[in-house]
Formats: structure tokens, sequence, C-alpha cells
């Protein structure tokens, strides 16, 4: 299985701050990469396909780069509905596979 | 607004089978789309367990694939999941969802169930 290993795990950051999250796949997962925002007792949401693609209804200050290997999801300007945990996972191959998830929390 | 909601048994014994239903609302399996059941244990990342068309064609993950059962039930729009001889390493949250319509990634997601299994 292709390992995801998301850097930092947990981050403290202020409404306005510009924050990125990176992902590493243990191996090349193409373009396959995508990212979730999960609140605590809610459905998980899509924020991102396919590297950089935002899913309908998803704010603009989400943004998501890379290749093959190292991918960062970036958040321009932090709002307080954004704390949360965020998660890459790869489909590059069977079974697909989510990193640990990075903590997103209000300093 | 599809709408996805989990429901079963919170306790399950060791050794016994675990068995989730998910209401699909604002969408007809019937008109296509894969449907997926992921789960989270405590502390721990997301796993995925396995998936399957509205046709009954399933997809399981290797470790699991001698326990898990993912059933649909086009009548009653809902996707089911049976889980065998559980063990304490079962106990998660346990989430369905719905794959985006080129099967790499997921669209809509319920808010999960936790289940524990213990005697």
């Amino acid at each position: 299985d292709i390992q995801m290993t998301q850097s930092p795990s947990s981050l403290s950051a202020s409404v306005g701050d510009r924050v990125t999250i990176t992902c590493r796949a243990s191996q090349s997962v193409s373009s396959s990469l995508n990212w979730y925002q999960h609140k605590l007792g809610k459905a998980p949401k899509l924020l991102i396909y396919a590297v950089s693609i935002l899913q309908s209804g998803v704010p603009s200050r989400f943004s998501g780069s890379g290749s093959e290997t190292d991918f960062t999801l970036t958040i321009s300007s932090l709002q307080p509905e954004d704390f949360a945990t965020y998660y890459c996972q790869q489909s590059d191959s069977t079974p697909p596979t989510f990193g640990q998830g990075t903590k997103l929390e209000i300093k | 607004q599809v709408q996805l909601q989990e429901s079963g048994p919170g306790l399950v014994k060791p050794s016994e089978t675990l068995s989730l239903t998910c209401d699909i609302y604002g969408y007809s399996i019937s008109s296509g789309y894969y449907w997926g059941w992921l789960r989270q244990p405590p502390g721990k990342g997301l796993e995925w367990i396995g998936d399957i068309f509205h046709n009954g064609i399933t997809d399981y993950t290797p470790s699991l694939k001698s326990r898990v059962t993912i059933s649909v039930d086009t009548s009653k729009n809902q996707v089911s999941l049976r889980l065998s001889s559980v063990t304490a390493a079962d106990t998660a949250v346990y989430y369905c969802a719905r794959l985006c319509r080129s099967g790499d990634c997921f669209d809509y997601w319920g808010q999960g169930t936790l289940v524990i299994v213990s005697s």
C-alpha cells in the first residue's frame, strides 16, 4: 500500500494567516491526490481533487499543488470556519490511502 | 443535495458480525456511482474498507476481504456493510461515502457511526 505522510500533524494559527500543509507519498501517485476537511461530528468534506481542482462550493482561499510524491494544501487567509482536521488521500492505486491528518487549531 | 446517514448497533461482541446500513437521500443508487465504506479507529487514520456499484460489483481492501461483505438494496436506496469475526481492532467510526464520478475521490460522506467491539 502507498503510505501518505502529512506534516505537521498539528498546527496553531490565527484568523487571517496563510497556512500550508504538506503531504508526501511513499511512491509516485501522479496527480491522483485529494484533500478533505473534517470537523468533529460532521461528515468529511471534499475540498480539492486531482491535486488542484476545487470541489464545487469550496472557497477560493483553498488551493492545492504538487506532483508525483509531494503535495501541498494552502489556505491563503484563514477564516474561523477553517479550523478543522485536514486529510490527503491518494487514488493512484488500490487501496486508496489517507494521510494521518493535520489538526488546525486556533492560536 | 446528497445526504448519507449510517446506522447500526454501537456495541458488538468479539467474534460476532458487525452490520451497518447507509441510507442515501437526494440521489437514487440505481442512477449510478460507486458507494463506499471507510473507517477510522480511535487515534488513527482513515481506512478504506471497500465499495460497490449499483449493479452489485464490489471491491474490497485486501486486509479485510475475507471478512467483509458490502451489498446494495436499490429498493430501499441503501448500502450495507457486514464485517464478520470482529475483534477490538475493529472498533472505529464507520463512514459511508459516495465515490466521485471519476472513481478517484469521495464527494459525499455520512457523519459516521461509532462501533465499539467489546464483551
